[in-house]
């Protein structure tokens, strides 16, 4: 069965730094990516999706991930976090030939001001 | 244009008792989900329906059923509902459906925070 690992469960950083978080899947075939934002209180809101082409990718806000496909990695990053990323973030799969997307169990990031 | 849309948003309920929750679409979409968010475990899926008619286990089923009732609804029906089915709720959808093209993202709706005590 498919999976999505996410390595980092919490991670605190302070305002400015640097960020980045592993997402890893196991399937071998074609995936569509996918990294997913929760606000607290709120639903998931899509940041940034890999179908095909250019492995790295730009989203909302600052942030881009890369796809690499030898890794079976698609790790999200931001030069330079804000208070206002304090979220849980979510990477996700959708594999060929099924309807479900598969979510890994979630990286909580705080940001000090 | 709503996107997808929950109710209840807030539920208790006490063991033993039955529920629905609705969830309805208004983007044209094939494909819906239900998941459920615990601490530390992420979204798992419960049911999924890849088209109107047609509805499939996920990760976590049991104790669940879902009716879709045409291409907009999805519902999660709870029979008898156990402590263990506190969470929160989400409906999703998206657009794609094998033999119409895959590269589609999924939307959430808002949630439902069930309780059960």
């Amino acid at each position: 069965a498919q999976s999505v690992s996410q390595h980092n469960h919490h991670v605190i950083l302070s305002e400015a730094a640097s960020l980045e978080l592993g997402c890893n899947y196991s399937y071998g075939g074609t995936v569509n990516l996918f990294w997913y934002v929760q606000y607290p209180g709120q639903h998931l809101q899509l940041l940034l999706k890999y179908f095909s082409g250019d492995p790295l990718v730009k989203g909302i806000k600052g942030f881009e991930a890369e796809f690499i496909k030898s890794k079976f990695s698609f790790n999200l990053r931001k030069p330079s976090v804000q208070w206002s990323d304090t979220a849980e973030y979510f990477c996700a799969v959708r594999t060929s030939g099924t309807y479900k997307y598969i979510f890994g169990t979630g990286t909580r990031l705080k940001v000090l001001a | 244009n709503a996107g997808v849309t929950q109710t209840p948003k807030f539920q208790v309920l006490k063991t033993g008792q039955s529920m629905t929750l609705q969830c309805a679409q208004d983007m044209n979409h094939n494909s819906m989900y239900w998941y459920r968010q615990d601490p530390g475990m992420g979204l798992r899926l419960i049911y999924y329906s890849a088209s109107e008619g047609t509805t499939d286990k996920g990760e976590v089923p049991n104790g669940y059923n879902v009716s879709r009732l045409n291409k907009r609804e999805f519902s999660l029906r709870l029979e008898s509902a156990a402590p263990s089915q506190t969470s929160v709720y989400f409906c999703a959808s998206s657009g794609g459906s094998l033999g119409r093209g895959m590269n589609t993202e999924a939307f959430f709706g808002q949630g439902t925070r069930l309780t059960v005590v």
